[in-house]
Formats: C-alpha cells, sequence, structure tokens
C-alpha cells in the first residue's frame, strides 16, 4: 500500500462546478500536510496547507480528519485556470515529504 | 527572483556518462531537499540537507548518487554511470525550519529535466 494514496482522475469538470479530490495516508504519526498544484512540466506549487480545523483560501477549502487519515480539497466555482494536477502531500518530523500521485483537473468552457 | 533555482534545466545525457545538477535555495532557508518526479507519479524523496549536514537518504538513493551541501547553501547532485532508468524530473525544495517558523512548507525550484539515451 502506498503511504500516500490520492484518486488519479482525471476529473473533467464544467466551469463553474465544484469537484472535490481525496486523499489518505498510512502513517498516523504525519505531522503536516498540503495541497500542491503542478502545472504540465512545471514544479509542484504550494496551494495551502492543511490544518486540522479546516482551513479556506478564496474557492478553495481544505479538511483534515486524523481519524480517518483523510485530507480532502474542495474547489468551488472552478475556473478554466484551476486545471492542473492537484499533489497532496504529508510529512512526518517535518522532514521527508511523501506526495501522492497526484489527482489530474480538467476544467472545460 | 529570489525563489528557488536549478541548474541546468534540461540535460540530455548517454547512459554510462556522470551528470551533475545544481540547486540554489530561497537564501535564508537552511533545510534543501532533492526529489524525483517521473511521469504519473508525484514527487519522491532522495535527500535532504540541515544547513550542510545530510540528514536523511532515501533507499532510491543508490551508491550512484550523491549530493553535497558544502557551505550551508547551494547544493550539488551528482549522479554517476547514468542509466536510462535515471530519466526524470530531479526537483529541489528549501523550507525554514525552526518551531518559531510554524509548519516546515517546502518551495520547489524548477526543476532539472534528465533523459538518459
Amino acid at each position: 500500500r502506498k503511504e500516500v494514496e490520492q484518486d488519479p482522475g482525471p476529473f473533467n469538470v464544467p466551469e463553474g462546478a465544484t469537484v472535490a479530490f481525496n486523499c489518505t495516508y498510512s502513517n498516523s504519526a504525519s505531522q503536516s500536510f498540503f495541497w500542491y498544484r503542478q502545472d504540465c512540466r512545471k514544479e509542484p506549487k504550494l496551494l495551502m496547507s492543511v490544518y486540522s480545523s479546516g482551513n479556506e483560501d478564496g474557492r478553495f477549502t481544505a479538511q483534515l480528519n486524523r481519524a480517518s487519515q483523510y485530507i480532502s480539497l474542495l474547489i468551488r466555482d472552478s475556473k478554466l485556470s484551476d486545471s492542473a494536477t492537484y499533489l497532496c502531500a504529508v510529512t512526518y518530523n517535518n522532514n521527508d515529504m511523501r506526495f501522492g500521485a497526484g489527482t489530474r483537473l480538467t476544467v472545460k468552457p | 527572483d529570489t525563489g528557488v533555482s536549478q541548474d541546468p534545466r534540461h540535460k540530455i545525457t548517454k547512459r554510462g556518462q556522470n551528470v551533475t545538477f545544481r540547486c540554489d535555495p530561497i537564501s535564508e532557508h537552511n533545510r534543501l531537499y532533492w526529489y524525483r518526479q517521473t511521469l504519473g507519479q508525484g514527487p519522491e524523496f532522495l535527500t535532504y540537507f540541515q544547513n550542510e549536514a545530510q540528514l536523511e537518504k532515501s533507499r532510491l538513493l543508490s551508491d550512484r548518487f550523491s549530493a553535497e551541501r558544502p557551505k550551508g547553501s547551494f547544493s550539488t547532485l551528482e549522479i554517476q554511470r547514468t542509466e536510462q532508468g535515471d530519466s526524470a524530473m530531479y526537483l529541489c525544495a528549501s523550507s525554514l525550519s525552526g518551531l518559531e517558523y510554524g509548519t516546515d512548507t517546502q518551495y520547489f525550484g524548477p526543476g532539472t529535466r534528465l533523459t538518459v539515451l
């Protein structure tokens, strides 16, 4: 079993749709959680950190469920520019970061 | 640009050759990480430095791979006797670690894309 698992998608949604991505992690000692966005042939860029209380940044909402070892990302009112691969990342002891394989999103007009 | 930089951006080499990549982290960051990413996968951790000390190495980092950060600033990753399976994007990231800085958020450079023929 992989340490961090994501639904690979692809998710194809129309503009304005709400889309949710899920991520599970296997190590209960995980300490920090992140969502990164990666455009084709580019580096991952931090989208948001994920806190136990959940956090929101504009159209993006991230949730963490430590009991179920699960994090989620919700994108509301999706834009064409949201098309990318979304990577879930988890760290242990603030050292090495483990990534999921990513979920690909395409937003269509 | 004060972000993480990597050089070269692309490298094509023949099997058996040695290659070296450089990473310059964000200037005040004390931690530097190397990852490898292949198509359709997330980045895979290779190694990391805190200042000049290499504190952790993945089992992915075979003895053909070596990384250094001699003065605690830039880092180099060398691959000796390259194999076709080494073809990948090599990503560097840096972070500022310390209790006063909160979560150890990593910022990535643009990567070096290696193709081994």
